[in-house]
């Protein structure tokens, strides 16, 4: 069936420190949807990307989709204790349906 | 600001009970969705509506239905509940079919 793998699973970083983590799909996705969730909260949505290559900036966060819209990568720039969370990507693979990635579990130790 | 509430936050059920899990959204949203999220698997769709009355599967159906009677509510049900079903349950709910989905607190589900 159709796949969204993440990477790494975990990441444990100093702050301050840059951190990336990959989402690579089986299939061409539609597009692309980036998820934060707090431990103990809910997923929150951060961006959408939509065209082949796209890169956009919030800040500190770097968000691309690939030349062939298989994977995509999120980016943080000197990382702060307030970036910790596990990171979903979501990738649109038909009507209505997204495939979450498994997450990457961002650690930032002070 | 979007709400989207679900009825319970932790629940604990025995075996072979009949079990709802409900949400309800305030924005007049169209899709509603239930997701499980499982360590290690991240969220798996269940079930989805588009419409009132209209329900589609997801990726993991089995074991579960779901009802939406109103437009802003949308009912997770587990039939006989078994212990495999142990796990976070989230709703979510979106305008159109490719904007941002809003997720519910939760709902850890137990089954003893």
């Amino acid at each position: 069936g159709q796949q969204v793998m993440q990477i790494p699973q975990y990441q444990h970083v100093q702050e301050g420190e840059d951190f990336t983590t990959y989402c690579n799909s089986s299939t061409t996705l539609s597009n692309i949807q980036w998820y934060k969730q707090r431990p103990g909260g809910h997923p929150v949505f951060l961006i959408q990307l939509v065209k082949s290559g796209e890169v956009k900036k919030q800040k500190r966060l770097t968000f691309q989709f690939g030349e062939a819209k298989k994977n995509s990568s999120l980016h943080i720039t000197a990382t702060q204790t307030t970036d910790v969370g596990t990171y979903f990507c979501a990738g649109r693979t038909g009507t209505y349906k997204y495939i979450f990635g498994t997450g990457t579990r961002l650690k930032v130790l002070a | 600001d979007v709400k989207v509430t679900q009825s319970s936050r932790y629940l604990v059920k025995r075996t072979g009970e009949k079990v709802f899990l409900e949400c309800v959204q305030d924005m007049d949203h169209e899709n509603m969705f239930w997701y499980r999220q499982d360590p290690g698997l991240g969220l798996r769709l269940i079930y989805f509506s588009y419409d009132v009355k209209m329900k589609e599967k997801g990726d993991i159906p089995e074991g579960y239905s779901v009802s939406r009677e109103k437009k802003e509510r949308f009912s997770l049900i587990l039939e006989s509940a078994s212990t495999n079903q142990t796990s976070m349950y989230l709703c979510a709910s979106s305008l159109l079919e490719d904007t941002e989905a809003f997720f519910g607190q939760g709902t850890r589900l137990t089954v003893v």
